[in-house]
């Protein structure tokens, strides 16, 4: 089962503008990481934020994570067409477990 | 430097029939797992390797699903007596030892059993 929930499910905006994806988790975490996923292709790491830290950056990409309220946020600035794509935050538990739970994605469309 | 590769890409298959996916890893990665994507939704977890050993199966939906790296290397996911809702995209990643290490998705197997 998806460890959490993606918010928005879809996401349109123009060429320039700021997109924020928000995700939610259940359980407690050693580390939140945000992929990218083409249609068709795999997914691709983008960040990861431990969960001691509350705030990363990474060129255009800032992610927040707010462990007491269970949420992540990611900040694409400026964003271009080829940003186009699905978004994941994903989950390892505080086990020291090496599976990712993943979100149900944000797909994002950015138009030209 | 060559990614993961998965193959076949696509495979078409009937109901109750056998199915075999490849999976090559990054050289030099020693962490293996497969996952299963649902059309729409994230992946998720089947079963990770370390090297040779399969250290995690709990994401395995039934005992008609089995995983294998016998070298440490490269690495087989086969599902018996396949059924309708085992279609999906089959998923492998890869990477370094550790938590904190991102890993790195080949661009998956597309299962349709008809």
């Amino acid at each position: 089962s998806q460890q959490g929930e993606e918010d928005p499910q879809a996401l349109s905006i123009q060429e320039g503008e700021n997109a924020t994806m928000n995700c939610s988790y259940k359980t407690s975490i050693n580390n939140l990481q945000w992929y990218r996923q083409n249609s068709g292709r795999g997914l691709v790491h983008l960040i990861l934020i431990r969960s001691n830290e509350r705030e990363k950056h990474s060129g255009r990409l800032r992610v927040t994570l707010d462990t007491s309220k269970k949420s992540s946020s990611l900040l694409i600035t400026a964003s271009r067409a080829a940003d186009t794509a699905s978004y994941f935050c994903a989950t390892d538990a505080g086990t020291g477990r090496r599976a990712l739970t993943f979100g149900s994605g944000t797909r994002l469309q950015v138009q030209p | 430097g060559a990614g993961v590769s998965q193959s076949p890409r696509y495979k078409v298959a009937k109901r109750g029939q056998d199915v075999a996916l490849r999976c090559d890893p990054i050289s030099g990665h020693v962490s293996l797992f497969w996952y299963q994507q649902a059309l729409g939704q994230g992946p998720e977890f089947l079963t990770y390797f370390q090297n040779e050993a399969q250290l995690d199966k709990s994401g395995l939906p039934s005992d008609r699903f089995f995983a294998e790296r016998p070298e440490g290397s490269v690495s087989t996911l086969k599902i018996q007596r396949t059924q309708q809702e085992d279609s999906a995209v089959y998923l492998c990643a890869s990477s370094v030892p550790g938590v904190r290490q991102p890993q790195h998705f080949g661009d998956g197997t597309r299962l349709s059993i008809l």
